[in-house]
């Protein structure tokens, strides 16, 4: 199946840092990626969709100026968590669609954050 | 988040036994159905899939069941293995929209 790479698969930071999350399409092209975020012993909720080249699509009551994501190329999404707290501490996983519907969906390895 | 689970159910069953783990989902007009598989600290993978238009399908040791009727959607893992522990999710796909909605999920541990 397709590979996507998420990077870094762990990160702590100091609270009031910012911390950018990779997800990498490796051997296909996804117009558009998807950004979970999950807690523990909970399900994946979604926050946002990712597309190339436009601005990305929020679930409600997801901060857009929190959680800034850029889409600039075909295989990439970043998702960058500003001024980070101990609240937005979490499992982080991005999953990219490789065909025209949502069918094709392969997650990354996801990131666990920790802000201290 | 449109899905969310406080509590994770747990499963236990004996190596070698069948396992049946169930999900009811949200939206009537779902069309498209995926049970995906979840270690701890790593990403769903997905196990198998089941489109609105059918009640049942197999896969390798899996089969997943469809009820419409009552939404409901069952994963069932044949000679269940110590490799098979891991949190399960059903999906749907909204025939609205293309976004993929998580149920609450459910722990499966197998004892040797």
């Amino acid at each position: 199946g397709a590979v996507v790479s998420q990077h870094p698969s762990w990160v702590i930071c100091k609270s009031g840092t910012s911390v950018k999350i990779e997800c990498r399409s490796l051997d296909f092209q996804a117009t558009t990626m998807f950004w979970y975020r999950q807690f523990p012993k909970q399900s994946l909720m979604l926050m946002a969709t990712s597309n190339e080249g436009s601005k990305a699509t929020y679930e409600q009551g997801v901060e857009k100026d929190k959680f800034l994501i850029n889409h600039a190329s075909l295989t990439l999404s970043t998702l960058t968590v500003t001024s980070a707290h101990p609240e937005d501490s979490s499992f982080y996983i991005c999953s990219a669609q490789t065909g025209v519907t949502n069918e094709k969906l392969f997650f990354g390895s996801g990131t666990q954050l920790s802000v201290l | 988040g449109e899905s969310v689970g406080l509590h994770l159910p747990t499963l236990s069953v004996q190596e070698g036994d069948n396992s049946i783990i169930n999900c009811a989902y949200s939206n009537s007009a779902s069309d498209y159905f995926i049970w995906y598989k979840q270690e701890s600290g790593k990403g769903p993978q997905f196990i198998i899939d089941i489109r609105s238009n059918m009640d049942k399908r197999q896969g390798q040791r899996v089969t997943v069941l469809l009820n419409k009727t009552v939404k409901h959607l069952s994963l069932q893992i044949a000679a269940t293995q110590p490799g098979d522990s891991a949190v399960y999710f059903c999906a749907e796909i909204p025939d609205s929209s293309y976004k993929l909605i998580f149920g609450s999920g459910t722990r499966l541990l197998v004892r040797p």
